[in-house]
């Protein structure tokens, strides 16, 4: 089945400074690649997401590119802010007969310094 | 619209107590799911339902029952409590279940068995 990684578990960046979370995935069948942030107390938020057809896409500070003969994936924020702070987690789906088949990373803790 | 909702915020339970964690999403959505959270291990899906009356397993189904008689709720049953479900639950919906449509989290559950 599907594996993904994320690493750093946890990061610290000045305000202003960029971050970047990378993820790497283990069944290349996936093609569908989330990512989520979570304040504390609160429920998974979508972010940002990359089909498998496309290399890179932005959203503002936020951007994702996907590079599948590596089977990496990773999230850049520029521009930090001190409400960036959260985890983020990645994950890697495709379709399973019916229904999603989503495997999740384990999380990065991202802490903003004013 | 009030998204998805989750009852209750917080429980304790002993170890053999039954309970069911509730779950609804007013969006009319066809997908829904359950997660569990642990630390530094993700979310991991539990079961998921992609219509009334349809559901199937995840990755760690066991200990866990769910039944899908309405399209608003996804109620999420431990039949006898064990330690090992202590956890934060999420349920989460999505409208079709593909692996492109975005799932929309509730705000969770957090479980200690005692």
């Amino acid at each position: 089945g599907e594996n993904v990684e994320q690493h750093p578990s946890t990061l610290s960046v000045q305000e202003g400074d960029s971050a970047v979370i990378k993820c790497t995935y283990s069944d290349s069948a996936s093609n569908y690649f989330p990512w989520y942030k979570q304040e504390l107390g609160k429920g998974p938020q979508l972010i940002i997401d990359i089909r498998s057809n496309v290399g890179e896409k932005k959203d503002q500070r936020i951007a994702v590119t996907l590079n599948k003969t590596a089977k990496h994936f990773s999230l850049h924020i520029t521009e930090t802010q001190p409400e960036d702070s959260a985890v983020y987690f990645c994950a890697a789906g495709k379709w399973k007969n019916y229904g999603q088949n989503f495997v999740f990373g384990p999380g990065t803790r991202l802490s903003v310094l004013p | 619209n009030a998204g998805v909702t989750q009852t209750p915020k917080f429980q304790v339970l002993k170890t053999g107590q039954s309970m069911t964690l509730q779950c609804a999403q007013d969006m009319n959505h066809e997908y829904m799911s359950w997660y569990r959270q642990d630390p530094g291990m993700g979310l991991r899906l539990i079961h998921y339902s992609v219509g009334a009356g349809i559901t199937d397993q995840g990755e760690v189904p066991n200990g866990y029952n769910v039944s899908r008689s309405t399209t608003e709720d996804f109620p999420l049953r431990l039949l006898s409590a064990a330690p090992s479900q202590t956890s934060v639950y999420f349920c989460a919906s999505s409208f079709s279940g593909g692996p492109k449509e975005t799932q929309y989290f509730g705000p969770g559950t957090r479980l200690l068995v005692l």
